[in-house]
């Protein structure tokens, strides 16, 4: 199975600051169908982005997913209080799909 | 309202089973797959597989093969997930998600229920 790796693990920024989260694939991944996932505590995850650069809807244009092949990024710009979370990265591209095991993105 | 609602809450012993439904609404349910998720404490979501709710055609992640069953009943929207001979490693949250394969560009799992706390304890 393809394994994502996630670093860094935890990331301390202050609101307005720029984070800059990494997913790498041990494999290429299939069409670059990678995601990236917003999970907060006692919540459902959130797709974020799709197919490595597709926003999905109604994201804002902070967030921004960039890559190809085994490396990816997500980008969250102008942080947010609301944005401090974990975030995963997920392959699809594979018949199994398989996620990272998480950034977590506190605030400073 | 376009949801993925999860049946409540389990407790269960070790060598037991458990099945968890999840009920879409809001969407044409046979035009989705659903996936299967599981997060145990401090670890990273674990993909446990997969059903198409139209056709009923399956697959499940390697770990979970032989251990696992997925089915839907489409007269209700419902899909299921059956986990059997449970062990205390099988605590976790337990989500279901839709992923739409016949997507030009496959956008991910782009609805989520709210999650299912199974805990496996003698």
């Amino acid at each position: 199975e393809i394994v994502l790796t996630q670093s860094p693990g935890t990331v301390s920024l202050s609101p307005g600051q720029t984070a800059t989260l990494s997913c790498r694939a041990s494999e290429t991944v299939a069409s670059n169908y990678l995601a990236w996932y917003q999970h907060k505590p006692g919540q459902a995850p959130r797709l974020l982005i799709y197919a490595a650069s597709g926003r999905a809807t109604g994201i804002p244009d902070r967030f921004s997913g960039s890559g190809s092949g085994t490396d990816f990024t997500l980008t969250i710009s102008k942080l947010e209080p609301d944005d401090f979370a974990v975030y995963y990265c997920h392959q699809y591209g594979y018949s199994r799909d398989t996620f990272g095991q998480g950034t977590k993105l506190e605030i400073k | 309202q376009v949801q993925l609602v999860q049946s409540g809450a389990e407790v269960k012993k070790p060598g037991a089973s458990v099945k968890v439904s999840c009920k879409a609404s809001g969407f044409i349910f046979s035009n989705y797959d659903i996936e299967w998720v599981r997060q145990a404490a401090g670890q990273g979501p674990e993909w446990m597989g997969w059903m198409n709710a139209n056709s009923g055609n399956r697959g499940y992640g390697q770990r979970f093969q032989g251990r696992v069953i997925m089915t839907r009943d489409t007269s209700i929207s419902t899909a299921y997930m059956e986990l059997r001979s449970l062990r205390s490693e099988d605590t976790a949250i337990y989500y279901c998600a839709r992923y739409n394969p016949g997507a030009i560009v496959k956008d991910g799992f782009d609805l989520w229920g709210q999650g299912t706390m199974l805990t496996v304890s003698s």
